[in-house]
């Protein structure tokens, strides 16, 4: 158990729906993760969140939209959802900004859209 | 921008075997490297990393791997495999200099141990 909580584990949505991804960090984690992992795109990173503000960004698409709460916990939001968005999304946190350690990573959020 | 290349997208040993699982790298300035493991139906794991430090790296359930700058290699090797063993291994790079702070992982090696 890594510690870090993703919810829900599975979603089966329909093409052009709203999804939200829920991440709750390990207990003392600053950082906030958040990637995508599909068969032809692999592991993809899609954006970080140190303490509340957005510090890094990938190949995030502009449907998508991430945040971090004071609690320290995260969602990510995707919107007008299409075929290609089904894939395993996980979350990871670190204690610091800099990753010179371990990122702990969730089991992940399983998303099929139809 | 840094990136990881692993050659072998599936490598096959039968147990008791080496396991060699080749990561090589592309960055401009002195890498951070990462081997993680992900088993069916979970997340990623750390195996092991190299921050400067010992060009030797020793991980857990011995794993080790070794950082040639010449070679710009991080190989991930294993005297004797484990039926346990198997499960995809993703090497992974992070630029320490520029300030981007999220991991960038390679395609991932899927090992199958044969019995």
């Amino acid at each position: 158990d890594s510690g870090v909580t993703q919810t829900p584990k599975h979603l089966i949505t329909a093409t052009g729906q709203r999804v939200t991804l829920r991440c709750s960090p390990r207990s003392g984690d600053l950082s906030v993760y958040w990637y995508q992992q599909s068969l032809d795109q692999g592991l993809q990173f899609l954006i970080q969140y140190y303490n509340g503000e957005e510090r890094a960004k990938g190949n995030i698409l502009e449907r998508f939209s991430a945040q971090q709460f004071p609690d320290l916990h995260s969602e990510l939001n995707l919107s007008s959802l299409e075929l290609g968005d089904s894939a395993l999304y996980f979350c990871a946190s670190s204690v610091d900004v800099m990753n010179t350690g371990e990122l702990f990573f969730g089991e992940g959020s399983r998303l099929t859209v139809l | 921008a840094q990136s990881v290349t692993q050659l072998g997208s599936h490598v096959s040993v039968s147990e008791g075997a080496l396991v060699l699982l080749r990561c090589n790298y592309s960055s401009s300035v002195p890498p951070y490297l990462f081997w993680y493991v992900q088993y069916p139906n979970q997340g990623l794991q750390l195996l092991l990393k190299y921050t400067s430090a010992a060009t030797l790296v020793k991980g857990i359930n011995g794993f080790e791997a070794e950082f040639k700058k010449s070679e710009t290699s991080f190989h991930l090797t294993k005297p004797s495999a484990h039926m346990s063993d198997a499960a995809e291994y993703f090497c992974a790079v992070s630029d320490q200099y520029t300030g981007r702070r999220a991991l960038t992982f390679g395609s991932g090696t899927r090992l199958q141990v044969q019995p």
